[in-house]
């Protein structure tokens, strides 16, 4: 079973730009969550969605979105791009609701200049 | 509000040597809890999970953790460390009573194993 493939692996932006990540879950996992991951905050929520609705959302601004499609896969956006958000954004996938196994992807790495 | 405490910034150990990293947390009902560890430039791995039943937990490459209610501690151990298991531990919890699946993670523990 393929894992969780996020693209790209890297990616270097300029202040002000737009990114998006992608992310595909483990065939059949519904559910897929975002994670930031920063030397100085760690691993802070972003948002989850399962069936194409986003279920919760972290702390963070309106800058930062997602959305998923009717395949589960699913994407973040981040809009003008501030050096504050460079970082490791982390996905993970989950069956359903109850399986409580998170698989996460490699991440992608996003350094903003 | 939940939480997830790791005191241990970096906890260093020699091989051969039991090891232990320490996790204490906070959530307003009962949780479930994760240990995930994380090599350099990678995504994190899943170790084990406590959901219910038995305190003592077995999980991958060796690793158990125990679940202690009174304390609200879940403290991830090996009998026997390895070189290979210098990595970021990281343990998380999960609200028992949220219909999501959203995770609260601790800020992390330095493993560094020594021949």
């Amino acid at each position: 079973k393929a894992g969780v493939t996020q693209t790209p692996r890297y990616l270097i932006k300029t202040r002000g730009q737009q990114v998006t990540l992608s992310c595909s879950p483990i065939s059949g996992h519904r559910s897929v969550s975002w994670y930031q991951q920063t030397p100085g905050q760690g691993l802070q929520f972003l948002f989850e969605y399962f069936s194409e609705t986003q279920r919760n959302k972290g702390n963070f601004p309106g800058r930062f979105s997602g959305r998923q499609f009717s395949n589960s896969r699913s994407e973040m956006n981040v809009s003008t791009l501030e050096l504050g958000d460079s970082a490791l954004y982390l996905c993970a996938s989950t069956e359903t609701d109850r399986n409580y196994g998170y698989t996460f992807g490699s991440g992608t790495r996003l350094t903003v200049v | 509000a939940q939480s997830v405490a790791q005191p241990e910034d970096q906890v260093n150990v020699a091989e051969g040597n039991p090891l232990t990293v320490k996790c204490t947390y906070s959530v307003s009902g009962n949780p479930y809890l994760f240990w995930y560890v994380q090599y350099p430039n990678r995504g994190l791995q899943f170790l084990l999970k406590y959901i219910t039943g038995d305190n003592l937990v077995k999980g991958s490459y060796g690793f158990e953790a125990e679940f202690n209610k009174s304390q609200t501690s879940f403290h991830l151990k090996k009998p026997s460390a390895l070189v290979s298991d210098s990595a970021l531990y990281f343990c998380a919890v999960r609200d028992r009573s949220s219909n999501t699946g959203k995770l609260i993670f601790g800020q992390g523990t330095t493993l560094q194993v020594k021949p």
